[in-house]
Parts: structure tokens; C-alpha cells; sequence
């Protein structure tokens, strides 16, 4: 069965810092993943996604995620945060060919500082 | 602009008495979902339908029940059978599924209480 781990429940950074936002996955094979972004109240809005091809992947807003078959690991990062970046973040994993469903991380809750 | 349409934004609801959910999309996908989310909890699956007249259980579907009568439309019956109802309700929609390019699309989801 896949499952999705973020190791990190809350983060905080300093307006201007860069992010990391960790995520690692777990499936027989190469899979779908998404990192999606939920203010508070809110859908979830998807910011990027991989599916093959090159493992970097660039999004929306600025963010971008970086596939490492040998890790496991589909980390989304971003260059200089910004306030408005503040917001929950759930990466997801869905399997290649399953005609089927997602499996998302716990989340992690981003707090930027003034 | 195409999108998914979640209504109420707020709903209460007394114990015992069923609830019905409303999800409405415009965005021409096949499959839908729904999924409950809780504090610190992530999204848990309830039921997903890929094609009209089809669906299937997720992760938590007891006390659950869903319909999918017409292609834009999946709502969500809580029902009384459901423990613990009070949560954060989302649904979502993507093209057909096993497609490359398959991504959720969200609703602005549903907040119930039970009171």
C-alpha cells in the first residue's frame, strides 16, 4: 500500500529565508506526487505535481519540488518566503497506473516571521 | 470559470439526523471524491467515483453514503450511523483517472457540526 510521511508538523521561517518542506513516499513503483497548499478554511490549491521526466519540477508561486527515486523523497522548496506563503502544505502520493485514489500526508503548517 | 461549488460552507446538524452535502463541478472530470479532514490528521478518504453511476468506499466510508446520479454531481449523506461527524468536508474532482496529468481540484469544502 503507499503511504506519504512529512517528518516536519510545523515550520517557521523568516520572511525573505529560503524552505524546505519535506516529504517522503512509499509505493512499489514510480508514482504520482503532488504537493498541494490549504489556507485556513480554504480547498486545497495544487501547486505543482510530477509524474516523469526531468525530477525537478517547477510551480506556482514560486515553489518548486525535486524527485529523488533513491530517497524516496519529493521535498518542495522555494528560494525567499514570503508572508503570504503562510499556510498548510500536504504532499500526495497516487499510484503510476491504479485507476484510483491519492494518499496524503499529515501536513505541515508553515509560519513565516515578520 | 470552471470549478467545484461545495454548499453550505457551514452546516449543523443535531445527533441522529442525517445531513446531506452538495458538490457541483463544471470542470468536465470523470472522477470525484470526498474526503474528511481533522486537525493534524492530513485528508482521509471517503468515497471516490470515477464514472456516473459508479462509486467506491475509501478509507472511512461507514456511516457514509454518496450518489452519482449525473456527471457533475457527488453529494455526501452523513449519516446518523457516522460516530463522530464534526469535521471539515472536501471534495474534489479529476480527469479520468490512470491518465497522465491526473491532479485533484478542490472545493472550498464544508465545515459541519455536530451539536
Amino acid at each position: 500500500a503507499q503511504s506519504v510521511t512529512q517528518p516536519d508538523i510545523h515550520i517557521t521561517v523568516s520572511e525573505g529565508a529560503s524552505l524546505e518542506l519535506r516529504c517522503n513516499y512509499s509505493y512499489g513503483a514510480t508514482p504520482y506526487l503532488f504537493w498541494y497548499v490549504q489556507s485556513p478554511g480554504q480547498g486545497l490549491q495544487l501547486l505543482l505535481k510530477y509524474f516523469s521526466g526531468d525530477t525537478l519540477v517547477q510551480g506556482i508561486k514560486g515553489f518548486e519540488a525535486e524527485f529523488k527515486r533513491s530517497q524516496s523523497s519529493f521535498n518542495l522548496r522555494k528560494p525567499s518566503v514570503h508572508w503570504s506563503d503562510a499556510a498548510e502544505y500536504f504532499c500526495a502520493v497516487a499510484p503510476f497506473t491504479n485507476a484510483g485514489k491519492s494518499t496524503f500526508g499529515d501536513g505541515t503548517t508553515l509560519t513565516v516571521k515578520p | 470559470d470552471g470549478g467545484i461549488t461545495q454548499s453550505p460552507k457551514y452546516l449543523f446538524r443535531k445527533e441522529g439526523q442525517n445531513v446531506t452535502l452538495s458538490c457541483e463541478q463544471n470542470l468536465n472530470h470523470d472522477a470525484m471524491y470526498w474526503y474528511r479532514q481533522d486537525p493534524g490528521q492530513g485528508l482521509r478518504l471517503i468515497y471516490y467515483s470515477q464514472i456516473v453511476n459508479d462509486f467506491q468506499k475509501g478509507d472511512i466510508a461507514e456511516g457514509y453514503s454518496v450518489s452519482r446520479e449525473k456527471k457533475e454531481s457527488f453529494p455526501l449523506t452523513v449519516t446518523s450511523a457516522q460516530k463522530n461527524p464534526t469535521a471539515f468536508y472536501l471534495c474534489a474532482s479529476s480527469i479520468s483517472p490512470g491518465t497522465s496529468g491526473r491532479a485533484e481540484f478542490f472545493g472550498p469544502g464544508t465545515r459541519l457540526t455536530v451539536l
